[in-house]
């Protein structure tokens, strides 16, 4: 079945230093989807990725869907500590179904 | 009011107890979803239903079984709770359509099963 691996598994950042994480799916993709939790909280729709090469950016994010859309990237340039919490990409193929990626998490120090 | 509901938020029971967790949800989506989150291992769909007549098992399913009473709730149960059922569990809904799919949480039922 579908698999979608994401890295890295957490990532410590200082405050003001980039950020990003990558996705890869293991079949081509219609759309990818990422989602922020943070602590203690529940997932939350970031941005919908569908065409190939795409790229998106809201603020500080930027958003990125690869040529063969297989894989996808998420940057943040200048972190905050309001950054902090857990990304997750979550892949659709053929299915309708999200395949999610194990997540990273962020920590950003002060 | 969250528009995706889930109840109980926390609860704690011991092998062998069988457990409902329900879900409730006001944006009128057809598309429900269980998903199981566990520290390092990200979110594992359980079960889904794209409509009331329709149930779908997910990657995780063993151990599980789901009631689709109403396009607004859908429930997830323990019939017999293990220790390794102790989790976070989150329900989610969508609109149909491939690219308008952004899924909705619930604020997640944190299970202990002892």
């Amino acid at each position: 079945g579908q698999q979608v691996m994401q890295i890295p598994q957490y990532q410590h950042v200082q405050e003001g230093e980039d950020f990003t994480t990558y996705c890869n799916s293991s079949t081509t993709l219609s759309n990818i989807q990422w989602y922020k939790q943070r602590p203690g909280g529940h997932p939350v729709f970031l941005i919908q990725l569908v065409k190939s090469g795409e790229v998106k950016k809201q603020k500080r994010l930027t958003f990125q869907f690869g040529e063969a859309k297989k894989n996808s990237s998420l940057h943040i340039t200048a972190t905050q500590t309001t950054d902090v919490g857990t990304y997750f990409c979550a892949g659709r193929g053929g299915s309708y179904i999200p395949t999610f990626g194990r997540g990273t998490s962020l920590i950003v120090h002060p | 009011d969250a528009d995706v509901t889930q109840t109980p938020r926390n609860r704690i029971t011991k092998t062998g107890k069988r457990i409902m967790l329900e879900c409730s949800q006001t944006k009128g989506h057809d598309r429900m979803y269980w998903y199981r989150q566990d520290p390092g291992l990200g979110l594992r769909l359980i079960y889904y239903s794209f409509d009331v007549k329709d149930i779908n098992k997910g990657e995780i399913s063993d151990g599980y079984s789901v009631s689709r009473q109403a396009q607004a709730k859908f429930s997830l149960s323990l019939e017999s709770a293990i220790p390794n059922q102790t989790a976070l569990y989150f329900c989610a809904t969508s609109g149909t359509g491939i690219n308008t799919g952004e899924l909705f949480f619930g604020e997640g039922s944190r299970l202990t099963v002892l």
